[in-house]
């Protein structure tokens, strides 16, 4: 069956530092590959979209892989600041409707 | 962009009642998506809400449990039936186009005793 995985447990940085989150998927061929942030409390917000002919993308402090072969993206947001503590969801489409959304890698960014 | 409003934030209910929760969009939108997020877990697709038709179910939800309206483009309801503590969990109205982001609302809250 088609999963995503991101680590559970959550990622602690001290700020100014770079954070790594990692989603990795099996059995599904992504047309697109999304990073949200949520928020305690709150719903996800879409941060970064990136489609499966891309390799990088990047906006501001974020910056997105796309490794179709390894079957793997990784979130980058550089230079941390305590203000990007959240929880992290990495979604997968096919170019329909439906996403499958990771469970999501909670960041702690400490000042 | 598109600004969504649901409500309640959150509700405690009693076992075997139901909830209905309201999700507004400010702009008209075909498509309305219903998830569910469990503690802990991804979030799941419910069902998706086109105005003007049935909504359609994922599989292991049904249409008894959770029945759907879509009276207008920006405008769409999910009741939470007969709940259970297993229903415990966040409700999320969401937005977008095939392909593109999705646009979310606050989120539910939702705690059956």
């Amino acid at each position: 069956s088609q999963k995503i995985e991101q680590n559970s447990e959550a990622l602690n940085i001290q700020e100014g530092k770079t954070a790594t989150l990692t989603c990795n998927y099996t059995n599904y061929s992504p047309a697109y590959l999304q990073w949200y942030r949520q928020d305690p409390g709150r719903g996800p917000v879409f941060l970064l979209l990136i489609r499966e002919n891309e390799k990088e993308k990047r906006k501001e402090r974020l910056k997105v892989t796309f490794d179709t072969t390894l079957k793997q993206s990784l979130f980058h947001i550089t230079a941390s600041q305590p203000a990007d503590s959240a929880t992290y969801l990495c979604a997968l489409n096919s170019g329909t409707y439906k996403y499958i959304f990771g469970t999501g890698t909670r960041l702690k960014v400490l000042a | 962009s598109a600004v969504i409003s649901q409500k309640p934030s959150r509700d405690i209910c009693q076992r075997g009642t139901s909830l209905t929760i309201q999700c507004q969009v400010d702009s008209q939108v075909t498509m309305m998506f219903w998830y569910r997020q469990q503690p802990g877990q991804s979030l799941t697709l419910i069902a998706t809400a086109n105005q003007g038709s049935e909504a359609t179910y994922e599989s292991g939800f049904v249409i008894d449990k959770f029945p759907i309206s879509r009276p207008n483009l920006t405008f769409s309801t999910l009741t939470v039936s007969n709940m259970s503590p297993e229903d415990s969990s966040i409700y999320l109205c969401s937005v977008g186009r095939e392909g593109e982001k999705l646009f979310f609302g606050s989120g539910t809250q939702l705690s059956v005793l």
